[in-house]
């Protein structure tokens, strides 16, 4: 069964830096758009960047635009976030969640998330 | 940007039928995806593309999209029902995908 599994969550002081990974496994992650979403304690879910299959596409939320970068590793099964300029207010879990296998799909597959607390 | 728009809360007696809406400007030509968020978990996607059930998906709960708003019934509601449910389309204008603030169902 699809599992899709984030790691790399933890406090950070504000400017600082984290990079999230989500290793995913039972299907074929190559043929996958994939996303970060997160959601800060108490509120509602916010896309932050997405993903093409062959990394041609990629797109990110203004909130992050600059500061953070996504990439993936076909051969290793992975999707990754570089988090930079960390501010408190990306205080959140962070999801990861496969986009299916062509634009303007849905969210099909979730991981468990991360939490990553940005505090000094 | 395109904006969704859910109510905050909705209530519904054990039993009874739930209807959660989302509005968006002429949101009956997009397609609508449901997310459901129980307490302390991932959210898992309950409906796609305005009606469709993912498999494992009970048939109690179901969709429907047109005009200015989009739906998400759910018949003989259970405890288990409760949740935040979210719904999801795609801006195309901007080619980014757009979140609901979310709606809590409360099953009394």
């Amino acid at each position: 069964q699809v599992q899709l599994v984030e790691s790399g969550g933890g406090l950070v002081k504000p400017g600082g830096s984290l990079r999230l990974s989500c290793a995913a496994s039972g299907f074929t992650f190559s043929d996958y758009w994939m996303s970060w979403i997160r959601q800060a304690p108490g509120k509602g879910l916010e896309w932050l960047s997405y993903i093409s299959d062959s990394e041609n596409t990629i797109y990110y939320a203004d909130s992050v635009k600059g500061r953070f970068t996504i990439s993936r590793d076909n051969a290793k099964n992975s999707l990754y976030l570089q988090m930079n300029s960390l501010r408190a207010e990306d205080t959140a879990v962070y999801y990861c969640a496969r986009t299916g296998t062509m634009a303007f799909s849905n969210f099909d597959s979730w991981g468990q998330g991360t939490l990553v607390t940005v505090s000094s | 940007s395109y904006v969704l728009t859910q109510p905050p809360s909705v209530s519904v007696a054990p039993g009874k039928t739930a209807r959660i809406t989302c509005g968006g400007n002429n949101i009956g030509i997009k397609s609508v995806h449901w997310y459901q968020q129980r307490p302390g978990q991932a959210p898992v996607m309950v409906i796609s593309y305005d009606k469709d059930r993912p498999s494992g998906i009970p048939e109690r709960i179901s969709g429907s999209n047109s005009g200015n708003t989009a739906a998400l019934t759910i018949t003989r509601v259970e405890a288990g029902d409760e949740a935040d449910y979210y719904c999801q389309v795609w801006d195309t204008i901007s080619d980014l995908p757009v979140f609901g603030g979310g709606t809590k169902l409360t099953v009394l």
